[in-house]
């Protein structure tokens, strides 16, 4: 999905370890999002900001914290990694209001 | 609240066939509603959108759906199905809260039978 990046695209933790997911984008929008999606229930907000240097939380945001340094970069940190949070992990972003979500392409999480 | 859902997390149809996926949805406030697929190991790919103009809205690939608010429903449709449409689909709409974040609903994997 062009304008929208994320890596790691594969990952495998050992519980209690931590790790940063990245995400950048070069479209210039305001928005950005972190879902993770899970069998069976679609995809949950995790974290999101409305602008550079604003972050809030969203549906599941325990055990996550985010980071918006700029306005192109968005990284999810996940401080002790639990098997719960095996996941795949989405960013999205957004322009106006009334304007799509654009996805990356994921990064698929496994915690064991 | 706003929620979502879709009737059906499996559907099967033959090439050629009529493509039907269900959504209805829940909300207080005019819905931006949208559809998504997903194809294995992909992100998810914008269909089409609905955001208070047309109620009938063409997407990609010959996919529309009609957004019907009599019934809080908007039904994903395709006339005939082709094998590269075998993928998850996802109905969401725009909440009102937490940055205009996307309610989805748990998907529909569709399966196409040659």
């Amino acid at each position: 999905n062009a304008g929208v990046t994320q890596t790691p695209k594969f990952q495998v933790l050992k519980t209690g370890q931590s790790m940063t997911l990245q995400c950048a984008q070069d479209m210039n929008h305001n928005s950005m999002y972190w879902y993770r999606q899970d069998p069976g229930m679609g995809l949950r907000l995790i974290y999101y900001s409305a602008s550079e240097g604003t972050t809030d939380k969203g549906e599941v945001p325990n055990g996550y914290n985010v980071s918006r340094l700029n306005k192109r970069e968005f990284s999810l940190r996940l401080e002790s990694a639990a098997p719960s949070q095996t996941s795949v992990y989405f960013c999205a972003i957004r322009d106006l209001s009334n304007q799509p979500q654009h996805f990356g392409d994921g990064t698929r999480l496994s915690i064991l | 609240a706003q929620s979502v859902t879709q009737l059906g997390s499996h559907v099967s149809v033959s090439e050629g066939a009529l493509v039907l996926l269900r959504c209805n949805y829940s909300s207080s406030v005019p819905p931006y509603l949208f559809w998504y697929v997903q194809y294995p190991n992909q992100g998810l790919q914008l269909l089409l959108k609905y955001t208070s103009a047309a109620t009938l809205v063409k997407g990609i690939n010959g996919f529309e759906a009609e957004f019907k608010k009599s019934e809080t429903s908007f039904h994903l449709t395709k006339p005939s199905a082709h094998m590269s449409d075998a993928a998850e689909y996802f109905c969401a709409v725009r909440g009102y809260n937490q940055g205009g974040k996307l309610i989805f609903g748990q998907g529909t994997e569709l399966s196409v039978k040659p």
